[in-house]
């Protein structure tokens, strides 16, 4: 079946520190990389569309400064959270869809300190 | 615009028992997918089920059913036989699809946590 890799699982850092977060497909190319973010005890809230070789898409109220979006190959999506802050303490998670269904990592955990 | 709502914060069940969790959807999208997730504490999102807008039948897959009734917008998942592990959260989601085999990011309901008691 198919396999999204997101790395790292959790990540600790400092107020104004940037951070980094991968999302990988295993066994499939993934044109288009959905980035999702929830908040404790909430729902999924999609955040920005990533897509290959292009412009990432994002939703309406997320700072396309803030969150910066990389989709250089088939396979990677990166995810950049520039100059964190303790709101942005969430719980980021990317899928990808090779066909139907969408298909997510295990998520990243991220707190800003 | 999409929207899913799930009227069932939480849920406590019996072990053994079936159980109905709710999900109603709006859209004024012509071709669309509806999805059901659960999600245990680790955080992991794992698929269980999908419906497409013109499928006749409604989905199953194992112990999960998808009870879809387009007219009134609901697609209700039921789990037979409700186990220990089926603890979790449970969120319903949807998206429009394409005819071109494209897909839009998916929009999640708010959740149910359903609890199963021994």
């Amino acid at each position: 079946g198919a396999v999204v890799s997101q790395h790292p699982s959790r990540v600790i850092c400092k107020s104004g520190t940037s951070v980094k977060i991968e999302c990988r497909s295993l066994d499939f190319q993934a044109t288009t990389m959905f980035w999702y973010r929830q908040f404790p005890k909430q729902s999924l809230m999609l955040m920005a569309t990533s897509n290959e070789g292009s412009k990432a898409t994002y939703e309406q109220g997320v700072e396309k400064d803030k969150f910066l979006i990389n989709h250089a190959s088939l396979t990677l999506s990166t995810l950049t959270v520039t100059s964190a802050h303790p709101e942005d303490s969430s719980f980021y998670i990317c899928s990808a869809s090779p066909w139907g269904q969408q298909t997510f990592g295990a998520g990243s955990r991220l707190t800003v300190l | 615009a999409q929207k899913i709502t799930q009227t069932q914060p939480g849920m406590f069940v019996q072990e053994k028992e079936a159980v109905t969790l709710d999900c109603t959807y709006d859209t004024s999208d012509q071709s669309y997918g509806l999805f059901w997730y659960k999600q245990p504490s680790s955080g992991e999102m794992i698929f269980l089920i999908y419906q497409g807008s013109y499928d006749e039948q409604n989905a199953t897959e194992g112990r999960y059913s998808l009870n879809f009734q387009k007219a009134r917008k609901s697609a209700n998942l039921v789990i037979s036989a409700s186990q220990l592990g089926d603890s979790a959260m449970y969120f319903c989601a949807m998206r429009e699809v394409y005819s071109g085999g494209g897909a839009d990011g998916l929009t999640f309901g708010k959740g149910t946590h359903l609890i199963i008691q021994p």
